[in-house]
């Protein structure tokens, strides 16, 4: 089993629609969690983090974490065709980053 | 900002060739990673180093070896390059306590 998995896509939504992007992980003991976005041909840049069970929101931006159900998923409401990129879910686990495969959004005008 | 400098964005090599990737950060972290990331397999970790001349091993070391001399640099060594090790390299650091990364732009390698 895969430390991180997420569905690899592509999810394709209409503009102004809401995506949800999900991740699973296995350590039931990870305590921080992450999601990057990914431009084709550029790196990882950050978008959020959430350590706590529950909803954090940045803008268009919704995190969610399930510790429970080792789940977290990004929320993004008004989907724009700028949001098209992939997304990639990491937990952090003793001092590094370990990352999902990622999902691949696209939004369609 | 955090800024992570990554020597060359495409390299060209032959099988067998010793292969240097160089990465610079400014913002003074402890720790930093090299991953590579090939399609459908996503990130993964090569090496991490937490220190000065501190170096471990990631989930992929194999084929690659690390040097940190300084704490801004942090190199990765390919030391008889291969066609598999065809991919693209990422440097990252952490920012201390949050777990934040910060990526370099990327060095896209290619062994012939």
């Amino acid at each position: 089993q895969k430390e991180v998995e997420q569905n690899s896509g592509p999810l394709s939504v209409p503009e102004g629609a809401i995506a949800s992007l999900n991740c699973t992980y296995s350590d039931r003991g990870s305590q921080s969690f992450f999601w990057y976005r990914q431009y084709s041909g550029k790196s990882p840049e950050l978008i959020m983090f959430i350590y706590s069970n529950g909803d954090k929101e940045d803008g268009r931006f919704t995190a969610q974490l399930n510790k429970a159900s080792q789940y977290v998923s990004l929320l993004i409401r008004d989907s724009q065709p700028s949001d098209s990129a992939t997304y990639l879910c990491a937990v952090l686990h003793t001092d590094k980053l370990i990352f999902g495969t990622g999902t691949r959004l696209q939004v369609f005008p | 900002d955090v800024k992570v400098t990554q020597s060359s964005r495409y390299l060209v090599k032959r099988t067998g060739e010793k292969v240097f990737l160089e990465c610079v950060q400014d913002m003074d972290h402890e720790n930093m990673f090299w991953y590579r990331q090939d399609p459908g397999l996503g990130l993964r970790l090569i090496y991490f180093s937490y220190d000065v001349k501190m170096k471990e091993k990631g989930d992929i070391p194999e084929g690659y070896s690390v040097s940190r001399e300084k704490k801004e640099r942090f190199s990765l060594i390919l030391e008889s390059a291969s066609t598999n090790q065809t991919s693209m390299y990422l440097c990252a650091s952490i920012r201390a306590g949050t777990g934040e990364l910060f990526f370099g732009e990327g060095s896209r390698l290619t062994v012939l």
